[in-house]
């Protein structure tokens, strides 16, 4: 099935720094979400974005839907150990389905 | 603040077995899934509902019943269990079909041997 291509699958950082990571797919989506999964737990639900060009911020964290509509941004900023965990974006096609298509993750751990 | 609330947290099964994984939501929302996820893969739907008494397929939906007799449950069933869904489950609503927040219940783990 369709996946989105999400980057980078991993990363080491040291605790207070920022970090960026993305999703594109070729299908066109009138919606993003971001999500936040800690090990044996559900995703968590971070930030929700809407129309194209929309910035969204929750705390250190902020998303981005982009442009083209094809993609989208997500960054945290001055990280902490907590904010160890698996982030995933997940999509909505515009065609009338109700279907969400889910990126593989970024891994992000942080080191104090 | 109960949520989506998903039983049991963990199950094994032996290869034909049936069982049915539980979701209840106390949201009101009339829109609920089930997804699998495993290694390296996105989460995956396997079947969705809009509406009590509304059910379609996702994209894995083979080996998997659903059906939505009330806007709070939406149980997942295992017709004869193979290796091959072995996975960790995940029930997930949100206010309406046309609704973007999609909220997600803990996950159940299931291995079947």
């Amino acid at each position: 099935g369709q996946q989105l291509n999400q980057s980078p699958q991993s990363m080491f950082i040291q605790e207070g720094e920022d970090v960026s990571m993305n999703c594109t797919s070729s299908s066109i989506f009138n919606t993003w979400l971001w999500y936040k999964q800690e090990p044996g737990e559900g995703p968590v639900l971070l930030i929700a974005l809407y129309k194209a060009g929309e910035l969204t911020s929750n705390g250190r964290l902020t998303a981005q839907f982009g442009i083209t509509r094809k993609d989208s941004f997500l960054n945290i900023s001055a990280s902490i150990p907590s904010d160890v965990g698996i982030y995933f974006c997940a999509g909505r096609v515009t065609s009338g389905t109700y279907k969400y298509i889910f990126g593989t993750g970024t891994r992000l751990k942080v080191l104090a | 603040n109960a949520g989506v609330t998903q039983t049991p947290k963990f199950q094994v099964l032996k290869t034909g077995q049936s069982m049915t994984l539980q979701c209840a939501q106390d949201m009101n929302h009339e829109y609920m899934s089930w997804y699998r996820q495993d290694p390296g893969m996105g989460l995956r739907l396997i079947h969705y509902s809009v509406g009590a008494g509304i059910t379609d397929q996702g994209e894995v939906p083979n080996g998997y019943n659903v059906s939505r007799s009330t806007t709070e449950d939406f149980p997942l069933r295992l017709l004869s269990a193979a290796p091959s869904q072995t996975s960790v489950y995940f029930c997930a609503s949100s206010r309406t079909q046309n609704t973007g927040e999609l909220f997600f219940g803990e996950g159940s783990r299931l291995t079947v041997l």
